[in-house]
C-alpha cells in the first residue's frame, strides 16, 4: 500500500534548537510539497519541488527554514534556529507532475517548540 | 490571484441529516476543482474532483458539481454518518499555470456528526 512516510511524527524541542523533518514520497511521484498547518493560519504552502528541483519556496521564512531533496526518495525540511511560533503540524505531500491537484499526504510531523 | 472561499464552520449535524458545505472560487483560467478530507490526527486525502464545467465528482456518498456560471463547487451528502466527522477542504488547481501549477486551498470546514 503506497503511502507518504514522514518522520518524526512528534517532536518537542526547545527554542533555538535545530529541527529536521523527513519525508519519503510515494515511489514514482515527482512532485513534493511541504505544508504547515495551524489553527490560526490554516494550511500554508512552504515549498514545492518537481523532479527534485525547487519551484516555489516563497511561503517559507528563508532566514531559518530550508528545504531540500537530496534524492528522489527523500525530502527534508529544516528549521534552524527554531522558535515557539514554528509550533505546528508539518505535512509532506507527493504527486505526479501532470496532476499536481491530486496529492497524497503523509500523516504529518507535529512540532512543539518550547 | 486565484482563490477559494468556503463556508465557515463548525457545522454540527445529527446522523442521517443532509450535508451541504459551500465552496466558491475565483480563477482567471479554467481550473480543476477538488475536495479533500482530513480525519482527526491524519493527513488530508482526496475525496473527489471535477476537471471541467458541469462535471460531477463523487465518492463515498459525497458529490459536488462544477458550476462555472456560479463559480461554485458545493459538497453534498444525503445522509451523514458519525464517521464523516472531519475537516473538509475545497481547492482548485489551474493546470495551465505552468510552473506555478499548485493547489489553492480554502480554509477548511469542520463537520461534527452526532449520533
Amino acid at each position: 500500500d503506497a503511502r507518504v512516510t514522514q518522520t518524526p511524527r512528534h517532536k518537542v524541542t526547545e527554542m533555538g534548537q535545530e529541527v529536521t523533518m523527513r519525508c519519503q514520497p510515494i515511489l514514482g511521484h515527482n512532485t513534493v510539497f511541504w505544508y504547515r498547518q495551524t489553527m490560526m493560519q490554516g494550511l500554508e504552502l512552504l515549498a514545492y519541488f518537481r523532479n527534485r528541483a525547487p519551484l516555489d519556496d516563497s511561503g517559507m521564512p528563508k532566514d531559518r527554514f530550508s528545504a531540500e531533496m537530496p534524492d528522489a526518495t527523500l525530502a527534508t525540511l529544516k528549521i534552524q534556529p527554531s522558535e515557539p511560533r514554528d509550533s505546528a503540524v508539518y505535512f509532506c505531500a507527493s504527486g505526479l507532475g501532470q496532476n499536481t491537484g491530486e496529492l497524497f499526504f503523509g500523516e504529518g510531523s507535529r512540532l512543539t517548540v518550547l | 490571484g486565484d482563490s477559494v472561499t468556503q463556508m465557515e464552520g463548525p457545522v454540527t449535524l445529527s446522523e442521517e441529516a443532509f450535508l451541504t458545505i459551500n465552496c466558491t472560487y475565483t480563477a482567471t483560467g479554467y481550473p480543476s476543482l477538488f475536495w479533500y478530507v482530513q480525519y482527526p490526527g491524519e493527513g488530508l486525502q482526496l475525496l473527489l474532483k471535477a476537471t471541467k464545467a458541469d462535471d460531477k465528482g463523487s465518492n463515498k456518498g459525497f458529490e459536488a458539481t462544477y458550476r462555472k456560471e456560479t463559480t461554485s463547487f458545493h459538497l453534498e451528502k444525503g445522509s451523514v454518518q458519525v464517521s464523516d466527522s472531519a475537516v473538509y477542504f475545497c481547492a482548485l488547481c489551474d493546470y495551465n499555470a505552468g510552473n506555478n501549477r499548485k493547489l489553492i486551498w480554502g480554509l477548511g470546514t469542520s463537520l461534527a456528526v452526532n449520533p
